[in-house]
């Protein structure tokens, strides 16, 4: 399958704790990657392999996955957090990369 | 520090070919595969392709028969053509750094705006 599935729009409360979900099958093979957009800039990666942040990435975000489900999580979210983000992956071939719809999060 | 700075032409007609040069200023050229990545305006991104410092290639299934990669290691620089554009095709189009077995994009250009419209 070359299809991965996130919920489009996912709420939480300042401070508080939110996972974003990512769901596909070529999942069981690799891991998820997830990259965070605002507004009329670039996509930023946050979270890559099985739990790694790239320099400059707050330690609230953590990764995790099992089975066909890849998770990001924000603990402590902030406001400047709220942004869409993105889940990709290779495809089961592994000879495609394939990005999910996105998950808009907002930080009440 | 990595950096991916992209240019190309931001308004075409439909039926003409779209062209975009993304170089890499720092860092090795050989060790990654280099994508670009599409994003119509209020929609989510998609992936057009790949290409390794050997020329190797990976296209999207979906664009496969209309896109054109190419590179230039003795420029640090590379290259997207997608031929007879459509409206559909609008989008901002980002050039980016891939890397390991799950390819994440860890180095991204600043995007280039394509309007395709007569």
């Amino acid at each position: 399958s070359s299809e991965l599935t996130q919920d489009p729009a996912v709420s939480v409360a300042l401070g508080q704790t939110v996972r974003i979900t990512c769901q596909g099958d070529s999942l069981r093979d690799y891991y998820g990657s997830w990259y965070q957009q605002k507004p009329g800039q670039a996509p930023v990666l946050v979270i890559y392999g099985k739990n790694n942040r790239p320099s400059g990435i707050p330690d609230r975000f953590s990764g995790s996955s099992s089975g066909n489900t890849a998770s990001l999580t924000i603990t402590g979210a902030q406001a400047e957090d709220e942004a869409d983000y993105y889940c990709s992956s290779r495809d089961s071939s592994g000879n495609h990369l394939v990005f999910g719809g996105g998950t808009k999060l907002t930080v009440l | 520090q990595v950096q991916l700075q992209q240019w190309g032409a931001g308004l075409l007609k439909p039926s003409e070919t779209l062209s975009l040069t993304c170089a890499v200023h720092g860092g090795s050229f050989s060790a990654y595969y280099w994508s670009w990545i599409r994003q119509p305006p209020g929609k989510g991104l998609e992936w057009i392709g790949e290409i390794n410092h050997r020329g190797s290639t990976n296209y999207n299934p979906s664009l496969k028969s209309r896109v054109t990669m190419s590179i230039d290691t003795s420029k640090n620089q590379f290259s997207l053509k997608l031929s007879s554009v459509i409206a559909a095709d609008t989008a901002v189009y980002y050039c980016a750094r891939g890397q390991g077995l799950s390819s994440w994009l860890d180095n991204w250009g600043q995007g280039t705006l394509v309007t395709v419209s007569s």
